[in-house]
């Protein structure tokens, strides 16, 4: 065990409908992040926050909506997905001392979603 | 800008030889080097980092990677592989110059190493 959770760990959805992946992560740690993972593909960082604020977004369509209400809560909400979205998403975590150190990113076991 | 190559798709070995999962990365600054392996179905574990000092860092599970500034490499290795490290390896680096970045780690796309019996 990481110390990041991740639920649910399967899901599939409809292209309407509407979901929330939660990510809980604790290691008192302040920066969390979402990730997607395709088959074939590399790594995609899709969002940083960094004491609850969003410090990146990597050109994510709009149908993916994070929310980070806490350092220890990371959320991502889904409507309207495409097929193409059906992927791993990681959610990972990391305490982040600005240009003081590599930290090391701790992530969580994943949510394998299907779009159908 | 920051990359990382795994130029092997695949790497098989027999269990009980050594093993090497080749990692070249490119980095405008000091790089800051991680090995990630990923079992199926479960998220990436942490394996080892190299931030400075010996070249030579030692991680989980009885691997160890090399680092190569001349040849800015980062080879994982394993004297003896079992098959239990069959798996998915992901190297990684950060650039620590790259302050608009904080946490961004850039990922090679992955080496499945398949070690038979």
């Amino acid at each position: 065990e990481t110390g990041v959770t991740q639920t649910p760990r399967h899901l599939v959805m409809g292209m309407t409908n509407k979901k929330s992946l939660k990510c809980e992560q604790h290691l008192g740690h302040n920066a969390m992040y979402w990730y997607k993972q395709s088959a074939k593909k590399p790594l995609e960082l899709m969002f940083v926050y960094n004491f609850k604020e969003q410090t990146e977004n990597n050109s994510v369509p709009s149908r993916f909506s994070p929310e980070c209400p806490n350092s220890s809560h990371l959320f991502l909400h889904l409507h309207t997905l495409q097929p193409e979205d059906s992927a791993l998403y990681l959610c990972a975590s990391s305490q982040e001392r600005g240009r003081g150190g590599p930290d090391t990113q701790y992530f969580g076991p994943g949510t394998r979603l299907t779009v159908l | 800008a920051q990359s990382v190559a795994q130029p092997e798709d695949q790497v098989n070995v027999a269990e009980g030889n050594p093993l090497t999962v080749k990692c070249t990365y490119s980095v405008s600054g000091n790089p800051y080097l991680f090995w990630y392996v990923q079992y199926p179905n479960r998220g990436l574990q942490f394996l080892l980092k190299y931030i400075t000092g010996d070249n030579l860092v030692k991680g989980s599970y009885g691997f160890e990677a090399e680092f190569n500034k001349s040849q800015t490499s980062f080879h994982l290795k394993k004297p003896s592989a079992l098959v239990s490290d069959s798996a998915l390896y992901f190297c990684a680096v950060r650039d620590i110059q790259s302050g608009s970045t904080l946490g961004r780690l850039y990922f090679g796309r992955g080496t499945q190493l398949t070690v038979w019996p």
